[in-house]
């Protein structure tokens, strides 16, 4: 079955140091692929997303390239903030089950 | 946009009780989703609510745990029943799924069972 694997967290960062978050996923078909984050006390929301092969999303900084011959969604943003503290799922949709999250990666940016 | 209301929005409840979380919208969808978030896990859905017919429930989840009702296309419930510390966890409610769209959350059910 489709599945989404994320890299182990804690990621613990200096404030404007470079993040990554990696992000593989296995899915019959051609899957929407997506970031979601969890900041403290709040409930999912979307930070981006890409439907097809070689799409970019983008939002608040983040980055994430949809690669189709790696299987892969990493999250990327050049200078993360204190702000940024959260956890962050990836997750796909490939219509044949409602969206399949990853384990979630916490993030701590200190200042 | 869909804008969910979910409530309660926490509860510490004792064992062996049963607490129903509601969940709003603001538009008609046909399916809606219920999620569990144990501490430190991901989510992991908990079945789909169809409205006009009997939830589909995923593995590992039962109906006589976990009922759901689904009398419109704007309101459903899943209860948590006869509840163990085993159930402590956030419960959230989703709907919207679609290829080229995000998916909604409600803010989620902190639960706590003591």
């Amino acid at each position: 079955g489709d599945s989404v694997t994320q890299m182990e967290g804690p990621v613990t960062l200096s404030e404007e140091a470079f993040l990554t978050i990696n992000c593989t996923y296995t899915a019959t078909g051609y899957p929407s692929l997506f970031w979601y984050v969890q900041y403290p006390g709040e409930g999912l929301q979307l930070l981006l997303k890409a439907t097809k092969a070689d799409d970019k999303g983008s939002n608040k900084g983040f980055e994430a390239t949809y690669r189709k011959e790696t299987t892969s969604f990493h999250l990327e943003k050049g200078s993360v903030q204190v702000s940024d503290s959260a956890v962050y799922f990836c997750a796909l949709y490939s219509g044949n089950t409602p969206l399949v999250f990853g384990k979630g990666t916490r993030l701590s940016v200190i200042a | 946009s869909a804008v969910i209301s979910q409530k309660p929005s926490r509860d510490i409840c004792q064992r062996g009780t049963s607490l129903t979380i509601q969940c709003q919208v603001d538009s008609q969808v046909t399916m809606m989703f219920w999620y569990r978030q144990q501490p430190g896990q991901s989510l992991t859905l908990i079945a789909t609510a169809n409205q006009g017919s009997e939830a589909t429930y995923e593995s590992g989840f039962v109906i006589d745990k976990f009922p759901i009702s689904r009398p419109n296309l704007t309101f459903s419930t899943l209860t948590v029943s006869n509840m163990s510390p085993e159930d402590s966890s956030i419960y959230l409610c989703s709907l919207g799924q679609r290829f080229n769209t995000e998916a909604f959350f409600g803010q989620g059910t902190r639960l706590t069972v003591v």
